[in-house]
């Protein structure tokens, strides 16, 4: 049961575009939503988390949207450079002292073309 | 770049045998998790470690075990390896309740 779905699956950009993916979550028993960026050959690092007390949370280029009733958030990139040409992983988890299990989405492939 | 270590880096073994893999977590973190990685897959949770004591399975069998010592550095065996098992072994340090920091993680052929 796939609890975290993400689209799309792969998105190109041009620099200086805004690319947008976004995320669903079915259990509303999850409090915690962060994004990684991952290049090939790395794990995965932590871009950006917001959890569901607010709506909107910016740090630098990145931007997450959450809309709780929808059960849905969103990642957005600033002023995109080629750089940012990496997959993205949206995740959930539950509050659960020292069990905070990670469900990650499937993934979105993101080229920014020059 | 996080403070969590893995080795190796690569790993091939053939159907059957067994493999360990191992983490160091990063400083003042007592938790640690494992996750597989299929390719062009999102990591998929297979447990977690927190004070040296199994806390939290994902939907993995048995043969897939781990260990979590007292400087909180953990291991992940796995016993009769198939080849589905070919994927990025990574593992996640953190304090309870907070962000989890990755590392570089392990990639495991099975021929």
């Amino acid at each position: 049961q796939q609890q975290v779905k993400q689209s799309p699956q792969s998105l190109i950009v041009q620099k200086g575009g805004i690319p947008i993916i976004n995320c669903a979550y079915e259990n509303t028993a999850f409090d915690y939503f962060p994004w990684y960026q991952q290049f090939p050959g790395k794990g995965p690092a932590l871009l950006i988390a917001i959890r569901p007390d607010v709506s909107e949370k910016k740090e630098g280029r990145f931007t997450i949207s959450f809309n709780k009733s929808a059960k849905q958030f969103s990642l957005h990139i600033m002023d995109s450079q080629p750089g940012d040409s990496a997959t993205y992983f949206c995740a959930a988890s539950r509050p659960n002292f020292g069990n905070e299990k990670l469900t990650f989405g499937t993934g979105t492939r993101l080229t920014i073309i020059p | 770049e996080t403070g969590v270590t893995q080795s190796p880096t690569h790993l091939i073994k053939t159907r059957g045998q067994q493999v360990t893999l191992r983490c160091s977590s990063q400083s003042g973190h007592n938790t640690v998790s494992w996750y597989q990685q299929a390719l062009g897959q999102g990591p998929q949770f297979i447990f977690q470690y927190y004070r040296e004591e199994e806390n939290g399975r994902g939907n993995f069998p048995p043969r897939f075990s781990g260990l979590q010592f007292p400087n909180y550095s953990s291991e992940l065996n796995v016993n009769a390896l198939e080849l589905d098992d070919s994927a990025l072994y990574l593992c996640a340090s953190s304090s309870p309740g907070d962000t989890q920091y990755f590392g570089p993680g392990t990639r495991l052929t099975v021929l």
